[in-house]
C-alpha cells in the first residue's frame, strides 16, 4: 500500500540552485497536485494536473514548474531556489469528480539558504 | 474567493472530554469537505469526507457534520485521548482544488 510517495524527505539548497521534488502515486488517480505549508499561511496550492499532459497553476505558482508525462508521476521543479521557497511541500492525488477523497504524501521539508 | 476559517486555533483539554472543532467557509459551492489530522513533522491523514449532499459522517469516536447553507462544519471527538493530540485541518473541495483552513492544534492532557 504505497499510496502517494514523495522524495526526498529533507533537502537543503543554496540560493540559485535547482532541484526536482518527486511525487508518485500507485492508485491510478487522474488528479494530482502540489501544496506548500508555511506557518500562519496554511496549505496553499502551487500547481495541479487533471491527467497526463495537462497541468495548471494554483494559488502560488511563481518559481515552480511541473509536468505530467505519466498518470503516476508529478514532479515539481524549482528552477532557481530562493529563501522564500523554504517550506514543507506536499503532493496529493485523487480521482476526478465530486465524491473524490484526497490522499497526501508524507511531505518534503525544503530549506533554501 | 473561498476562505476557510478554523476556530479555535489551539485547544487544550483533559483526557476523557468530548470536544468540538469548528470550520467555516464563505462559498457554499463545494464538492465536499474533508477533515485531516496532521502529527508534528508528518503528512496529512484523512479522517472523514462529507459530500456536499450529506449532513454528517461518522468514524469511530469521530463525527463530522456539514451545513452547507450556513457554511459550517464541525468535527466532534468523543471521549478524547492523549493520542488524539495533533493538528486538525479542514479543507473544502472546489472543482478538485482543496482550500484549507489553518488548523486547530489539539492537546489532550492525561
Amino acid at each position: 500500500n504505497a499510496g502517494v510517495t514523495q522524495t526526498p524527505k529533507f533537502q537543503v539548497l543554496k540560493t540559485g540552485q535547482s532541484m526536482t521534488l518527486q511525487c508518485a502515486q500507485d492508485m491510478n488517480h487522474e488528479y494530482m497536485s502540489w501544496y506548500r505549508q508555511d506557518p500562519g499561511m496554511g496549505l496553499r496550492l502551487i500547481h495541479y494536473s487533471v491527467g497526463a499532459g495537462i497541468t495548471d497553476q494554483g494559488e502560488v505558482p511563481n518559481g515552480y514548474n511541473v509536468s505530467r508525462s505519466t498518470t503516476e508521476d508529478f514532479p515539481l521543479r524549482l528552477l532557481s531556489a530562493a529563501p522564500s521557497q523554504t517550506s514543507v511541500y506536499f503532493c496529493a492525488s485523487s480521482t476526478l469528480g465530486a465524491s473524490t477523497e484526497a490522499f497526501f504524501g508524507q511531505g518534503t521539508r525544503l530549506t533554501v539558504v | 474567493k473561498q476562505e476557510v476559517t478554523q476556530i479555535p486555533a489551539a485547544l487544550s483539554v483533559p483526557e476523557g472530554e468530548n470536544l468540538v472543532l469548528n470550520c467555516s467557509f464563505t462559498d457554499s459551492a463545494i464538492y465536499n469537505l474533508q477533515w485531516f489530522r496532521q502529527d508534528p513533522g508528518k503528512g496529512l491523514t484523512s479522517l472523514l469526507l462529507i459530500q456536499s449532499s450529506q449532513r454528517e459522517q461518522t468514524s469511530g469516536r469521530l463525527n463530522a457534520s456539514l451545513d452547507k447553507s450556513s457554511g459550517r462544519s464541525t468535527l466532534y471527538i468523543a471521549a478524547s485521548q492523549p493520542g488524539d493530540s495533533a493538528t486538525y485541518l479542514c479543507a473544502v473541495n472546489q472543482g478538485g482544488k482543496l482550500i484549507f483552513g489553518q488548523g486547530t492544534e489539539l492537546s489532550v492532557k492525561p
